[in-house]
C-alpha cells in the first residue's frame, strides 16, 4: 500500500548514457513533481504536473524530459548523463486542495554518474 | 519569489535537550507552512503544517506557530530522542498548483 513509489531506488550508470526513473501514486492525486536533492541536502523543484499537463518547469536543462502517460504517473527521462546530474530524485504528488494541502514524498533514486 | 530560511546545522543536542530550529519566510500573499523530517537513507515525511496566522501544527511532541507578524515559523521539542536524529526542512506552499519552497534543511544529531 505504498503511495508514492519510485524506482529504481538506485541508479549508477555513466557519463553520456541515457536511464529514466519511474514514479507512481496510488493517492488519487492531481498534481505531480519532480524535485533534485543535491550533496548539500537543497531541494528543488524540477517540474510539476497537473492532470497530465506541465504545469511547471524550472530552468532544467532539456536533456532532462518528464512525461506523465496518466495522473497516476510521472516519469523522469535523462539524456546524455553528465557528472552534474548526481543527486537524489524525489517524486512527490498532491491534490489540488489549495496551498494547505502537503505533498507526498517517494523515498527517492540516488543517481550516480561516473 | 518566495524563499525560506533556515539555521544552518548541524545541531548536536543531548537526549531530552530542549530544540528550536528557526525558520523564516518570504512570500506574497498567504502561504501554508510546513515542517518535513528526512531520516537517513528515506524519503520526505510530513511532520506538521499550519495554514494561517496563529495556527500551531503539532506532532510527535514537536510544534510550531505560524507567526504572521515575524514571518517565521519555529520548530521546537520539549524533549529529543535520539530516534529525532534527522534533516528538518522548513517549506511553504503560497497556492493551489505551486510546488513546496523549501530551506535548505537542518541537521539534528541527537547522542545518548
Amino acid at each position: 500500500d505504498t503511495a508514492v513509489s519510485q524506482t529504481p531506488k538506485y541508479l549508477v550508470t555513466q557519463m553520456g548514457n541515457d536511464k529514466s526513473i519511474k514514479c507512481e501514486q496510488n493517492l488519487g492525486h492531481d498534481t505531480m513533481y519532480w524535485y533534485k536533492q543535491d550533496s548539500k541536502k537543497f531541494l528543488k523543484i524540477m517540474f510539476s504536473y497537473n492532470n497530465k499537463e506541465l504545469i511547471i518547469n524550472e530552468t532544467v536543462p532539456n536533456r532532462f524530459s518528464p512525461k506523465s502517460p496518466d495522473k497516476a504517473h510521472l516519469n523522469l527521462h535523462i539524456n546524455s548523463l553528465e557528472l552534474g546530474d548526481s543527486a537524489v530524485y524525489f517524486c512527490a504528488s498532491s491534490t489540488e486542495g489549495g496551498s494547505n494541502s502537503p505533498l507526498h514524498f517517494g523515498n527517492g533514486t540516488r543517481l550516480t554518474v561516473t | 519569489g518566495d524563499s525560506v530560511t533556515q539555521m544552518e546545522g548541524p545541531v548536536t543536542l543531548s537526549e531530552e535537550a530542549f530544540l528550536t530550529i528557526n525558520c523564516t519566510y518570504t512570500a506574497t500573499g498567504y502561504p501554508s507552512l510546513f515542517w518535513y523530517v528526512q531520516y537517513p537513507g528515506e524519503g520526505l515525511q510530513l511532520l506538521l503544517k499550519a495554514t494561517k496566522a496563529d495556527d500551531k501544527g503539532s506532532n510527535k511532541g514537536f510544534e510550531a506557530t505560524y507567526r504572521k507578524e515575524t514571518t517565521s515559523f519555529h520548530l521546537e521539542k520539549g524533549s529529543v530522542q535520539v530516534s529525532d536524529s534527522a534533516v528538518y526542512f522548513c517549506a511553504l506552499r503560497n497556492s493551489g498548483n505551486t510546488p513546496l519552497v523549501f530551506g535548505k534543511g537542518t541537521r539534528l544529531s541527537v547522542i545518548a
